[in-house]
């Protein structure tokens, strides 16, 4: 099984809200990422959770916090956020941080 | 960081094989070449990886060459379904940490 469940599917939301993006895995991966995706543009590598602590932040603006409540969760908050930032938000998770990398299907987020 | 170069776009008849070349000349050592694809909009799926010799399973083959600067990843009965975009990536040690380094990627169109 390599599954990882990504919700919600799809996310609207204005530039004032604040809005939670959610990532699950029941692999036992120990390692879990954050990349975003502009269309037609490869995934970009924003956050990385190794044991359940930050292991590395790409210069991320801070409108963009993640959390990692336990090895299985990993979330993304979202607050204030720009048009600029609309995108698909891709959940990844592996063994450990060397290993194969498995992919969730994404949320795809429009912020207006 | 090794990069990787791909052609943006190929068409391969249904049935053949599709050759998708990468070039990673600038690759470490110790870095790994790994292949995904995404079919419109959904997460990468893992496809195969390797680090010097040649690798097969049940979705393709991975030749690498003996000086490691070049890969091709091999689907060997093309079908429509395996109409997607084919990442080349190289993994491997940056700053201390674990990384997939995306190529940008070659559209392949599998035709009937």
């Amino acid at each position: 099984d390599t599954e990882v469940t990504q919700t919600p599917k799809h996310l609207v939301m204005g530039m004032t809200n604040k809005k939670s993006l959610k990532c699950e895995q029941h692999m036992g991966h120990r390692a879990m990422y954050w990349y975003k995706q502009k269309a037609k543009k490869p995934p970009e590598l924003m956050f990385v959770y190794s044991y359940e602590k930050l292991s590395i932040n790409e210069s991320v603006p801070s409108r963009f916090s993640p959390e990692c409540p336990n090895s299985s969760l990993l979330n993304l908050h979202l607050h204030a956020l720009q048009p600029e930032d609309s995108a698909l938000y891709l959940c990844a998770s592996s063994q450990e941080i060397r290993e194969t990398q498995y992919f969730g299907p994404g949320t795809r987020l429009l912020v207006l | 960081d090794a990069k990787t170069t791909q052609p943006p776009s190929m068409d391969c008849a249904e049935g053949r094989a599709a050759n998708l070349p990468c070039n990673h000349s600038t690759i470490s050592g110790n870095e790994y070449v790994y292949w995904y694809r995404q079919i419109h909009s959904q997460g990468p799926q893992y496809i195969i990886h390797g680090l010097k010799n040649n690798e097969t399973n049940e979705m393709a083959s991975l030749i690498i060459t003996e000086d490691r600067k070049s890969s091709t990843l091999i689907l060997p009965h093309a079908t429509l379904r395996d109409t997607a975009v084919y990442y080349c990536i190289v993994r491997g040690l940056t700053s201390g940490t674990y990384k997939y380094i995306f190529g940008t990627g070659t559209r392949l169109k599998v035709l009937a």
